[in-house]
């Protein structure tokens, strides 16, 4: 079952530009977190953000979460041309779920 | 580092045979997951193990098995491989939930073709 549902699917832009990448969720959910991926490979970790959170740094990327609209949104700034990558968003179920529920991933292409 | 291995990064395998896809984990994680990953589809849990010899159905379990006999391991088995499950298939692992945010640490994916 798909929690998260990126937006926009694909986003092409230059190298040096920002790049926003929103998430939408379903259920109420304890944290949210967005990976990367590089073609043919597996996911990365980025970033996790809790559901008491509304904001959250680390380095060029920024990530905020709105629980009331169930929505986030992972801010890249200052895009070079190695994020490149798709990008996938992943709830827990609050109530005490394991596993994470991943979108279908945005393709995001930074232009040299 | 978190090193998650899949033994094997391409197979390609005939219809009706039966496939092993091995992965291992090097940092003691109690949860192990097996997901698809097909395009336009994103990923997709087929089997999640949270602890030795313990397993839960994911999302698509139909035509697969698991096998977790040591906590560092933890086998995908197709018994009777179809054309439909030609897919990548990546294995994760993690800490158990609350106090670690279950981030999950991904191996670099098998990549099957059944024909």
């Amino acid at each position: 079952s798909q929690q998260g549902e990126e937006d926009p699917q694909a986003l092409s832009i230059q190298e040096g530009e920002n790049a926003t990448m929103n998430c939408s969720y379903k259920t109420s959910i304890n944290n949210l977190q967005w990976y990367r991926q590089n073609s043919g490979r597996g996911l990365v970790h980025l970033i996790l953000i809790r559901s008491n959170e509304r904001e959250k740094h680390s380095g060029r990327l920024r990530v905020t979460l709105d629980t009331s609209k169930k929505s986030s949104s992972l801010l890249i700034t200052a895009s070079r041309a190695a994020d490149t990558a798709s990008y996938f968003c992943a709830t827990d179920l609050q109530g005490g779920s394991e596993k994470l529920v991943f979108g279908k991933g945005m393709k995001l292409t930074v232009n040299p | 580092d978190v090193k998650v291995t899949q033994s094997s990064r391409y197979l390609v395998k005939r219809t009706g045979e039966k496939v092993f896809l091995e992965c291992v984990q090097d940092m003691d994680h109690e949860n192990m997951f097996w997901y698809r990953q097909d395009p336009g589809l994103g990923l997709r849990l087929i089997y999640f193990s949270y602890d030795v010899k313990m397993k839960e159905k994911g999302d698509i379990p139909e035509g697969y098995s698991v096998s977790r006999e040591k906590k560092e391991r933890f086998s995908l088995i197709l018994e009777s491989a179809s054309t439909n499950q030609t897919s990548m298939y990546l294995c994760a692992s993690s800490f158990r939930a609350w106090y670690a945010g279950n981030t999950i640490y991904f191996g670099e994916g098998s990549w099957l073709t059944v024909v």
